[in-house]
């Protein structure tokens, strides 16, 4: 079965310094692969996703994702973190059949003026 | 193209009541999804739809759990004789999928209930 794990369930910075969140994942297939962003009191908005093709995944608000098959890695980072990119992030795979997205336990993300 | 909507984003019922929460999927998504999220958890999957039929249910969706969508657009969770444990942020999600492609899920602003 699919599993995500995230290390690390608060992360700290300073505005400008470099964003990195941890994402390993299990799949006994080749996986389908998830960043979410969660806003206080809201829903889940995607932030990038690989499936196929190049490895290194641009997304929304100057993020990135470096899918690494030998590490079992996903890891999203940003050069330069901003006020507004505090919230938590979820990596998640989606299962064997593709019915379903299973999920980190997420990692809250705080930006230090 | 509008989003995932739901509706109300926030319920307080007492133990015992019965709620029923609605959502309304990105229009022509043939898949539609539902999550339960609790404080400092990530979203954990209920059970979903492809179209009218519902294909999968976990078995975190006890019997006082039922979700219908009846014409394979707007779908309802409805809990029965709620407990404190049913305290959670409720998300709903669609996508459209065709064959082994479409597998990007749009979430919805969640409906947050306590029970008091």
């Amino acid at each position: 079965a699919q599993s995500v794990t995230q290390l690390g369930s608060h992360v700290s910075v300073s505005e400008g310094a470099l964003v990195l969140l941890r994402c390993n994942y299990s799949s006994s297939v080749p996986p389908y692969l998830f960043w979410y962003v969660q806003y206080p009191n809201q829903g889940l908005q995607l932030l990038l996703k690989y499936t196929t093709g190049a490895t290194l995944v641009k997304g929304i608000n100057g993020f990135e994702a470096e899918f690494k098959k030998s590490e079992t890695s996903f890891h999203l980072t940003k050069p330069s973190a901003h006020m507004s990119d505090a919230a938590e992030y979820f990596c998640a795979v989606i299962n064997e059949n593709g019915n379903k997205l299973v999920f980190g336990a997420g990692t809250i993300l705080r930006v230090k003026s | 193209d509008t989003g995932v909507s739901q509706d109300p984003r926030h319920k307080i019922t007492k133990r015992g009541q019965n709620v029923t929460f609605r959502c309304d999927p990105i229009s022509e998504h043939n898949r539609l999804y539902w999550y339960r999220q609790t404080l400092g958890q990530g979203p954990e999957f209920l059970t979903y739809f492809q179209n009218e039929a519902q294909l999968e249910k976990s078995r975190l969706l006890s019997d006082r759990f039922s979700a219908e969508r009846p014409k394979g657009s707007f779908s309802t969770l409805e809990i029965q004789r709620t407990e404190q444990g049913d305290s959670a942020m409720y998300l709903c999600a669609s996508s459209f999928r065709q064959g082994s492609s479409g597998n990007t899920i749009y979430f919805g602003e969640g409906s947050w209930l306590t029970v008091v």
